[in-house]
């Protein structure tokens, strides 16, 4: 399976500021996703990034809000844009290598004051 | 609707204990069914998988699925602390570009 470095692991933020979160994997891969996972939520799918066009957002997600990058097959930033304390969350960036094999980096725990 | 439902607990048992935690979905198209394990402060790793209906064992561990009733399971068999995480139960469609989907998880405790 992938092996995905994710960073920064956690980071503490002002209100309007905006924060790049850096994923790379150790493998090529097509589609790499975003997910936010929120306290008492699931995890949810912000944007599917695929190398060479544009990322796809899910509904909610909006590209000025949340930037996505994708210059090479191992790896893809998420920027976090113009923050507010709602922003405050897990980021977690993910590859699925297979039908049941989805891998995660180890989260970025962003807070928002 | 949501697509997956799992009851968040938290869940607390004593050690050696049969834990037992539960998902239903809604969509009868999926076809994997997977659970994660989350440990704080760390991404959800992928603890098993099963395809279609049936069950699964791996160690202590054994997985469920009922697409009759749209319901999976996973069965924990003494229970150690250090199987105190969140477990997020997973499950999609076939294709590497489909997403899957997940329930909230369910924080599990298991005291020595």
């Amino acid at each position: 399976s992938a092996v995905i470095s994710q960073k920064p692991s956690r980071d503490i933020c002002q209100r309007g500021t905006s924060l790049t979160i850096q994923c790379q994997v150790d493998s090529q891969v097509t589609m790499m996703f975003w997910y936010r996972q929120q306290p008492g939520q699931s995890l949810t799918l912000i944007a599917t990034a695929n190398q060479g066009s544009e990322a796809t957002y899910e509904s909610g997600f909006v590209i000025d809000k949340f930037p996505i990058s994708r210059p090479n097959l191992t790896f893809s930033t998420l920027t976090v844009s113009n923050m507010s304390p709602e922003d405050s969350s897990i980021y977690l960036c993910s590859v699925r290598v297979s039908d049941y094999g989805y891998t995660f980096g180890s989260g970025t725990r962003l807070t928002v004051v | 609707q949501k697509e997956v439902e799992q009851d968040p607990g938290p869940l607390s048992v004593p050690e050696g204990a049969i834990v037992s935690l539960n998902c239903t979905y809604s969509n009868s198209a999926f076809q994997y069914f997977m659970w994660y394990r989350q440990y704080s402060r760390k991404g959800p790793e992928l603890l098993m998988y099963t395809y279609s209906s049936g069950n699964k064992e791996d160690g202590r561990f054994t997985a469920q699925v009922d697409k009759s009733s749209k319901y999976i399971s996973l069965f924990i068999r003494d229970s150690q602390p250090s199987d105190s995480a969140t477990y997020l139960c997973a499950m999609g469609r076939s294709g590497t570009g489909n997403q899957f989907y997940f329930g909230t998880g369910t924080s599990l405790t298991v005291i020595p």
